[in-house]
């Protein structure tokens, strides 16, 4: 079974606090995914990772930043947190080749910025 | 623009009642339509992945089925641990992306 883990279920952090939310997966698949989650907008890509130190921006990277050092490890960093970032993180992850577009999600990070 | 409607928004089912979820989209080259489920405050479970017209796929009491424009979900005789929010998602023409519907919230009353 995919097995994706994020550092952290719940999170609260000050306004302006440099944030790290971490992604880990265990099936060795290059795809890697942020995406935040709110009551009526759905799932949005934050960015996206398809190799170690490839990234590409999604639908709204603005005030985020992305990191892949090692191919099973995602880091989303707030850079300094507002209130308008305080929403449900879910990191996802995905092949490429074979059965690809498939993604497996981890349990989320539920981001309170105060 | 690729765009996934789910409908409808909410659905409240008696235990066994059967009934059916929409998912349509617009893309062009559908490249894999997708249907995950979430219970509250945990991340979307992979339930099945549709590639063409005519396809069906099953698992337990549910049944998806996609056509040309619009898939559907058919949970029959659901029971109450069926409650969740189903959401349909389509790949992106470019990239790895999946580009999500806003979800369907089932609950299913005892």
């Amino acid at each position: 079974d995919v097995k994706v883990t994020q550092s952290s279920r719940y999170l609260v952090k000050r306004t302006g606090e440099k944030v790290f939310l971490e992604c880990v997966q265990d099936m060795d698949h290059e795809n890697m995914f942020w995406y935040r989650q709110d009551p009526g907008l759905g799932l949005r890509l934050i960015y996206f990772s398809y190799d170690v130190k490839m990234k590409e921006k999604g639908d709204i990277p603005e005030g985020y930043s992305v990191s892949r050092e090692k191919k099973e490890r995602f880091s989303l960093i707030l850079e300094s947190a507002s209130t308008n970032q305080t929403s449900m993180y879910l990191c996802a992850s995905s092949l490429v080749g074979g059965i690809q577009y498939e993604q497996y999600f981890g349990p989320g990070t539920r981001l309170t910025v105060t | 623009e690729d765009q996934v409607t789910q409908s409808p928004e909410a659905l409240r089912l008696q235990e066994g009642e059967s009934s059916s979820l929409n998912c349509s989209y617009t893309v062009s080259g559908l490249r894999g339509l997708f249907w995950y489920r979430q219970d509250p405050g945990k991340g979307p479970e992979f339930l099945f992945t549709l590639y063409s017209a005519g396809e069906e796929k099953e698992k337990e009491r549910l049944k998806a089925t996609l056509t040309k424009k619009e898939s559907f979900l058919h949970i029959t005789a659901p029971k109450p641990e069926d409650s969740a929010t189903y959401l349909c998602a389509v790949a992106r023409n470019s990239g790895y992306a999946l580009n999500f519907g806003k979800g369907t919230s089932l609950l299913v009353t005892p």
